[in-house]
């Protein structure tokens, strides 16, 4: 089957680096996309990796491992306003989103 | 923004009455989506459009069926709502974006089944 591994939940001090990552089982690969998701609202595009590497956005970075199946979305000098879930998606063989449960990331003073 | 809304934003309806959530876009995309999202669970899939009337099966497609007579809209039924339904309804469509064909999502719709 299908699978995609995120943790739950996750802690970290406003000002300070936090890695979150994401490890995929899926018939066959054509890219991986990080969105951001406030409580209560939809789902917001973040990024987007297809080849493996660092893709960087202002305070965001995204990296992807095609041969290990992983992928990190690295968020730096971390503001309030970034508490939100954070969900990872992969496209599939046939093109299709195979999403993440999502990883809570809760911001503190 | 891609234009993208959904009605009604919030319905409490009870067991085995029928319920249509209308998603509507205003730019034209040929392809619409409708997700659940529950605690748990990632975003799943239950019904996707390609075109006007071509519409296909998502992984959790019992119990819903979808229409789209016209681009614009692409509407999501209950026939008969069961507790389980209860969720979180997201339309999304597809536009170019940071080098793929990217979801962008409506407002979503929150459903209470009693």
């Amino acid at each position: 089957g299908q699978n995609i591994d995120q943790p739950t939940e996750m802690t970290a001090t406003e000002g300070a680096i936090v890695q979150i990552n994401c490890t995929y089982q899926t018939s066959g690969f054509n890219g991986l996309f990080w969105y951001q998701q406030h409580a209560g609202e939809a789902p917001t595009f973040l990024s987007y990796n297809v080849l493996d590497g660092l893709e960087e956005k202002g305070r965001f970075s995204s990296f992807l491992s095609r041969s290990k199946g992983y992928s990190y979305l690295l968020l730096k000098e971390l503001q309030m306003k970034d508490s939100a879930s954070y969900l990872c998606a992969v496209l599939d063989s046939n093109y299709q989103l195979i999403w993440g449960a999502g990883t809570k990331l809760i911001i503190k003073p | 923004d891609a234009g993208i809304t959904q009605s009604p934003r919030h319905k409490v309806t009870e067991t085995g009455t029928p319920v249509t959530l209308r998603c509507h876009q205003t730019e034209n995309h040929r392809y619409m989506y409708w997700y659940r999202q529950d605690p748990g669970h990632g975003l799943r899939l239950i019904h996707y459009s390609y075109g006007v009337k071509d519409t296909d099966k998502g992984e959790v497609s019992d119990g819903y069926s979808v229409s789209r007579s016209k681009t614009e809209d692409f509407l999501l039924t209950l026939e008969s709502a069961t507790s389980s339904q209860t969720s979180v309804y997201f339309c999304a469509i597809t536009q170019l974006a940071g080098g793929a064909d990217t979801q962008y999502f409506g407002p979503g719709t929150r459903l209470t089944v009693l």
